[in-house]
């Protein structure tokens, strides 16, 4: 089981906001790194640190954290932006890389 | 820009040995952190390991008991080798690097490539 936490399934209207979470204690200590995936491709690092985009990254996507939760917001959603997205961060000990179990987003 | 690529292993029978090579152009290997994810068909990423380029590992405490993962700086190479494996390690293997420092982001992936595990 995973130490971090995401709904399966979340839903926008094209051109909403959309908030994706990810829950876990680790949270607390670190931050976590968002990833766009979409079929048959590898995964895309979109957020990582506090709130950091890599180059490419349109400034739609954003992130916070808050206690536990660290969170992806897609503001102004597109079509393309329909994927599953993973969290990801340390696990408590530090020592060890966990994956929450991803978040499918479609645009409606 | 950094670019990884894996090895493609082919079909692996049950309670044989995986054995995948990730190897990294663009830049040295002989700094950051290297891992595997793996990702079975339908389901979530699942991190398995981490080398540093000294030979520092890490490894998944559900996967450590069959897992060795291998650094070749003179190849710019990184290895992981996965046990006595059954049907459950079917997945698609992916290499990635830590953006900066350990823990930072994965920022950079390979393609990932499927090792189907099969009699």
């Amino acid at each position: 089981s995973s130490e971090l936490t995401q709904d399966p399934a979340v839903s926008v209207a094209l051109g909403q906001t959309v908030r994706i979470t990810c829950q876990g204690d680790s949270l607390r200590s670190y931050y976590g790194s968002w990833y766009q995936q979409k079929p048959g491709q590898a995964p895309v690092l979109v957020i990582y640190g506090k709130d950091n985009r890599p180059s490419g990254i349109p400034d739609r996507f954003s992130g916070s954290s808050s206690g536990n939760t660290a969170s992806l917001t897609i503001t102004g959603a597109q079509a393309e932006d329909e994927a599953d997205y993973y969290c990801n961060s340390r696990d408590s000990s530090g020592n060890h890389l966990v994956f929450g179990g991803g978040t499918k987003l479609t645009v409606l | 820009q950094v670019q990884l690529q894996e090895s493609d292993p082919g079909l692996v029978k049950p309670s044989e040995t995986l054995s995948l090579t990730c190897t990294v152009s663009g830049g040295s290997i002989s700094t950051y952190y290297w891992s595997w994810i793996r990702q079975p068909p339908g389901k979530g990423l699942e991190w398995i390991a981490y080398i540093y380029y000294s030979g520092s590992t890490n490894y998944n405490p559900s996967l450590k008991s069959r897992v060795t993962i291998s650094v070749d700086t003179s190849k710019n190479q990184f290895s992981l080798k996965l046990s006595s494996v059954t049907a459950a390690d079917t997945a698609v293997y992916y290499c990635a690097r830590d953006l900066y420092h350990y823990g930072s982001g994965l920022g950079y992936w390979g393609q990932g490539t499927l090792v189907p595990v099969s009699s």
